[in-house]
């Protein structure tokens, strides 16, 4: 059963930093890419950053560019995101997500995501 | 601003069919990129549901339905249930951007 669990939220200050983790169980983490996908309270899913599987390619979304900073550890099956920073805007529920991708789909997709971890960014 | 575009709500009573727009651009849908759909109940994360326009996961219902035409796809519900009650997300790739990108969500709600 594949399980993605998300820890490392809380409240931080702005211009603070905060690391993400997201433990992955029950598939071969090192053969696939990875994403995180954040919400704001009551707003709808805004992609974040993604990672390919061996972690030698990184993408960002602009409005976290230069500020956060996906990694992954393959030998313990664990995601990050390193968040610099931070800004009000970036309170948030922080999900990573499983990302396939599937022949003949050009897309790629995230078919399993974590529970979720919060993050407020407040004084 | 969303670059995906997504009605905020519909309704349907229960057994109806109700249908959510996704409409984009030249640049994503209209730019060949295969459209997903994700569910998202009220307070748990999101469930893949229909992925590359119109298929559907195992273990998803044929009362979920997708399609795409242009620069739009469509989710369809048939027969809804009321735990169908949930926000639905399109999602694509934008090209401009070089980003995934998500719809603003839609909110079905049974009657």
């Amino acid at each position: 059963e594949v399980q993605l669990l998300e820890s490392g939220g809380g409240l931080v200050q702005p211009g603070g930093s905060l690391r993400l983790s997201c433990a992955a169980s029950g598939f071969t983490f090192s053969s696939y890419a990875m994403s995180w996908v954040r919400q704001a309270p009551g707003k709808g899913l805004e992609w974040v950053s993604d990672i390919s599987a061996g972690g030698g390619s990184t993408y960002y979304a602009d409005s976290v560019k230069g500020r956060f900073t996906v990694s992954r550890d393959n030998s313990k099956n664990t995601l990050y995101l390193q968040m610099n920073s931070l800004r009000a805007e970036d309170t948030a529920v922080y999900y990573c997500a499983k990302e396939i991708t599937i022949f003949g789909v050009t897309t790629p997709l995230n078919d399993y995501w974590g529970q979720g971890t919060l993050v407020t960014v407040s004084s | 601003q969303s670059v995906l575009t997504q009605p905020p709500s519909v309704s349907g009573a229960p057994g109806q069919r109700v249908t959510i727009s996704c409409t984009g651009s030249s640049s994503n849908i209209g730019a060949g990129y295969d459209v997903h759909w994700y569910q998202q109940l009220p307070g748990t994360a999101p469930k893949l549901l229909i992925y590359g326009n119109s298929n559907r996961p195992s273990g998803v219902p044929d009362r979920f339905s997708g399609s795409k035409s242009g620069t739009s796809a469509s989710l369809a519900i048939t027969g809804l249930q009321a735990e169908d009650e949930a926000d639905y997300y399109c999602q694509s790739y934008d090209s401009s951007l070089s980003d995934s990108v998500f719809g603003g969500g839609t909110q079905l709600t049974v009657l």
